[in-house]
């Protein structure tokens, strides 16, 4: 069975700093692409960040690209975000996801519960 | 790429079947791909690559293209299938959501 799970979420003063962690198994991480996405309280799906499978391939949001920072660890089958210079509207649950085949991107189909990060001072 | 997704709400009733639509700001092939989401959960894949059912997912839902029109159909609405949906582009980066159509009760 996969499972994606996060942590690493809290709350954090703005301008602060966050490193998100997503431990992955039940399936060969090593393979995969894998995503963080996030949703702000009653709002919808926002595509923020995602690694291939052998970290050539990055890509960031525009609302985040130059603050946040993707990598991935495959020896520990783990996925980090780092989030620097933080803001209010950066307030979400964050989730890490995998792409749904190793061939190309064809969504996401395995998603973790999601890490909570809170900005505010 | 822009993502426009309608209705933004319906309400619809067991049986019914509904439509919602997603229009890309530009070609993205069939780069397309459609969530179910319920309250506190994460998203489900239902639909890929426009028209390919994710493992596991009934028969009555399905996806279709016309240009960059894309159509998410659900036959013989369950109560089990109101939630809110997205749709996704992943043709290219920075990958983009629709703004979500939540499918309510009648």
């Amino acid at each position: 069975e996969v499972q994606l799970v996060e942590s690493g979420g809290g709350l954090v003063q703005p301008g602060r700093s966050l490193r998100l962690s997503c431990a992955a198994s039940g399936f060969t991480f090593h393979d995969y692409a894998v995503h963080w996405v996030r949703q702000a309280p009653g709002k919808g799906l926002e595509w923020v960040s995602g690694i291939s499978w052998n970290s050539r391939n990055i890509g960031y949001a525009d609302s985040v690209k130059g603050r946040f920072t993707i990598s991935r660890d495959n020896a520990k089958n783990s996925l980090y975000l780092q989030m620097n210079s933080l803001r209010t509207e950066d307030t979400a649950l964050y989730f890490c996801t995998k792409e749904n085949f190793v061939s190309g991107p064809t969504g996401l189909d395995s998603w973790g519960q999601g890490t909570l990060v809170t900005v505010s001072s | 790429i822009q993502m426009t997704q309608s209705p933004s709400s319906l309400s619809a009733s067991m049986g019914d079947r509904i439509t919602i639509s997603c229009r890309a700001s530009q070609g993205i092939a069939n780069y397309l791909n459609w969530y179910q989401q319920k309250p506190g959960k994460a998203p489900k894949l239902l639909v890929f690559a426009t028209s390919s059912l994710q493992s596991g997912v009934p028969s009555r839902f399905s996806g279709s293209r016309s240009g960059t029109d894309f159509t998410l159909t659900i036959n013989s609405l369950q109560s089990e299938d109101f939630a809110t949906y997205f749709c996704q582009q992943s043709y290219i980066t920075p990958w983009t959501f629709g703004q979500g159509t939540k499918v309510e009760i009648k």
